[in-house]
């Protein structure tokens, strides 16, 4: 699977979008990317996932370059809650899992 | 629905010894994954069971292995544990489909495995 570079640790203000970046230049075309969050000490929380087009769905929204070389999560409307670690993680379409988790970017939403 | 369900939650164990983890995926969901996550080395993939089959293995020793059961309950066993298997323990489920396209994984809470 494609490695993945996230910046360590972001910001964002309560009530504002936050935006996550995700590195993936060594993407392959049948792989999809992926994006998964953790609470401190809980599991991980599938967020959305996509192969090339932008997506859309009750939590975030993952906006996917003509390239497939980068990605963003988008948080339209932060919460205190929304403060975790976010993973992008990019598979091969064989459903297995088998998934490589990186460091992902702490995400610390402030009121 | 339930979700993934890890038994148990917290263990402590001597070196040396070894341990059982247990996980009961989402009803109707077949493939079940393992990850171990140290505050050094993050979440690492341990294996992947499907129909009671191991389909995939990361890369660690032989003392770690796991079981898939008809149901599609899964168990991980640690043996002859070392300090350095002191980690959070996560399954993961997931539902398997023929085809194209990905399906998600849903987490369990995890057991926090204490190795003293």
């Amino acid at each position: 699977d494609a490695k993945t570079t996230q910046p360590t640790s972001m910001d964002c203000a309560e009530g504002r979008a936050a935006n996550l970046p995700c590195n993936h230049s060594t993407i392959s075309g049948n792989e999809y990317v992926y994006w998964y969050r953790q609470i401190h000490s809980q599991g991980p929380q599938y967020i959305i996932h996509g192969l090339k087009n932008n997506e859309t769905n009750e939590m975030a929204s993952l906006i996917i370059t003509e390239d497939r070389k980068s990605s963003t999560l988008i948080l339209p409307h932060a919460t205190l809650r929304d403060t975790a670690v976010y993973y992008c993680i990019v598979r091969v379409a064989h459903n297995n899992n088998d998934m490589r988790f990186g460091a992902g970017t702490r995400l610390t939403v402030k009121p | 629905k339930a979700g993934v369900t890890q038994t148990p939650r917290y263990l402590i164990k001597t070196r040396g010894q070894q341990v059982t983890l247990s996980c009961s995926p989402i009803s109707g969901h077949r493939s079940v994954s393992w990850y171990q996550q140290t505050p050094g080395q993050g979440l690492q993939f341990l294996f992947e069971y499907f129909s009671e089959t191991q389909r995939n293995k990361g890369n660690f020793p032989g003392r770690f292995s796991g079981r898939q059961f008809s149901n599609s309950r899964s168990e991980m066993n640690v043996s002859t544990l070392e300090l350095g298997d002191s980690a959070l323990y996560l399954c993961a489920s997931s539902l398997k489909s023929q085809g194209t396209g990905t399906t998600e994984a849903f987490f369990g809470q995890g057991t926090r495995l204490t190795v003293v």
